[in-house]
């Protein structure tokens, strides 16, 4: 089962809106309301921002939210600002023969110029 | 507060074994799956293994399966992840992570520890 599609790089200035793409297939991503989106600042572990496509936890910042049309799970950062700068990566739940029915996104790059 | 601390990480040479150890603290350890993902340096994450709230269910990717036991102790609020075998490809940081769910269920990595190296070279 191959990884989620995510572009590798997405920049913006700071107070713009980026988002990040995250395309799977019918069987994943289109199949299913279970899409996650984590966080991960350089050198340190990443962080749930997003479950079941649009939901926060708890001390999630608002300018974070998720969408999803079809086959392609999108992340909006909203009102971008320096610390948004991080690796960001979907996941989802796969109905395909994926260990945990979990899979990853490659993973996207996001740069506060 | 959610606390996951892994240890137990280092350099072993292929073919070795380690044991990371993982302590839980601040939420109610016996009611969530635990799970370990591992992140390769500058690759993404990869979902190691999993085990059920009671410890009597668990299960591993194919890359790790028959080399890797995953293992909890709900007393002490800890996890486990016995690594033998070892080869370059398992080099990474490893993360042990709280569930949202139970087992079986779809994964969703709540919180998650700040990591532990593995490095695998001779």
């Amino acid at each position: 089962q191959s990884a989620l599609t995510q572009p590798a790089s997405v920049s913006g200035s700071p107070r713009q809106s980026i988002t990040i793409s995250c395309t799977g297939t019918n069987s994943d991503v289109g199949g299913y309301n279970y899409v996650s989106w984590y966080q991960q600042h350089p050198g340190k572990a990443p962080k749930l921002i997003i479950y079941d496509v649009n939901k926060r936890p708890s001390g999630v910042s608002i300018r974070f939210s998720g969408s999803k049309s079809g086959t392609t799970a999108s992340l909006m950062i909203s009102g971008l600002q320096p610390d948004d700068e991080a690796d960001y990566y979907c996941s989802s739940y796969s109905g395909d023969d994926t260990f945990g029915g979990c899979l990853f996104g490659t993973g996207t790059k996001v740069t506060v110029l | 507060e959610v606390q996951l601390v892994e240890s137990g990480g280092g350099l072993v040479h292929p073919g070795g074994s380690l044991r990371l150890s993982c302590a839980a603290s601040g939420f109610s350890f016996n009611s969530h799956a635990m799970h370990w993902v591992r992140q390769a340096l500058g690759k993404g994450l990869e979902y190691v293994s999993v085990i059920s709230s009671g410890g009597d269910r668990r299960d591993y990717a194919n890359s790790v399966k028959g080399r890797f036991t995953i293992s909890r102790d709900n007393f002490k609020n800890m996890v486990y992840l016995q690594m033998g075998s070892l080869r370059a490809e398992d080099m990474a940081v490893y993360y042990c992570a709280r569930g949202r769910y139970d087992y079986g269920d779809y994964v969703v990595f709540d919180d998650w520890g700040q990591g532990a190296l593995v490095t695998v070279s001779s």
